[in-house]
């Protein structure tokens, strides 16, 4: 247990919906960052929070927003979800920014269909 | 555009076969070069990370190493449970810019 909670563990879904993923980060760690690894493209950044702002941004589709909150954890939302949009979506956590490294989630595994 | 390349894509060894992975990175300022480990299916797994240019690090089976261009990870007499996809990263404008990695096959 790499102290980085991700929920759902899989989602299936139809194309044209909208879903919600959960992030909880490692106790005291602040940073919270999103990826997504498809097959294809290996892990590709999609945003990152700090202690509920927003610092930096990958190339996140406009159908996909995210937010950190007070406690800390974050949700990734994915709005009119189609095909490509499989993929494994992983939620990472760090105390003092990226020069550290990351600590990974499990991830959400999510199926377009 | 900074950019990280992993060789080679897939590695089949037998065990106790060493060799090594190679991880070229294009970044001004390196600020972190990082080694992760992952399974199917899970999310990675932190290995090492390595600052500059000499720099050694090594946890049991594994050593890494870095250049001013690139890292290489080091198996030595792998094992069957060795097997893994190895990814490097660098840190940019903090967040870590992943290679696409490397599949390690080894067999018994």
């Amino acid at each position: 247990d790499s102290g980085v909670t991700q929920t759902p563990k899989h989602l299936i879904t139809a194309t044209g919906q909208r879903v919600t993923l959960r992030c909880s980060p490692r106790s005291g760690d602040l940073s919270v960052y999103w990826y997504q690894q498809s097959l294809d493209q290996g892990l590709q950044f999609l945003i990152q929070y700090y202690n509920g702002e927003e610092r930096a941004k990958g190339n996140i589709l406009e159908r996909f927003s995210a937010q950190q909150f007070p406690d800390l954890h974050s949700e990734l939302n994915l709005s009119s979800l189609e095909l490509g949009d499989s993929a494994l979506y992983f939620c990472a956590s760090s105390s003092q920014g990226s020069g550290h490294g990351y600590t990974f989630g499990s991830g959400t595994r999510l199926t377009v269909v | 555009e900074d950019q990280v390349t992993q060789s080679p894509e897939a590695l089949r060894l037998q065990e106790g076969e060493s060799s090594s992975l190679n991880c070229s990175y294009t970044v001004s300022g390196l600020r972190g070069l990082f080694w992760y480990r992952q399974d199917p299916g899970k999310g990675p797994e932190f290995l090492f990370t390595l600052y500059s240019a000499g720099e050694e690090k090594e946890k049991e089976r594994l050593k890494a190493t870095l250049t001013k261009k690139e890292s290489f990870l080091h198996i030595t007499a792998p094992k069957p449970e060795d097997s893994a996809t190895y990814l490097c990263a660098v840190n940019h404008q903090e967040k870590l810019v992943f290679g696409t990695g490397t599949r390690l096959l080894v067999s018994p």
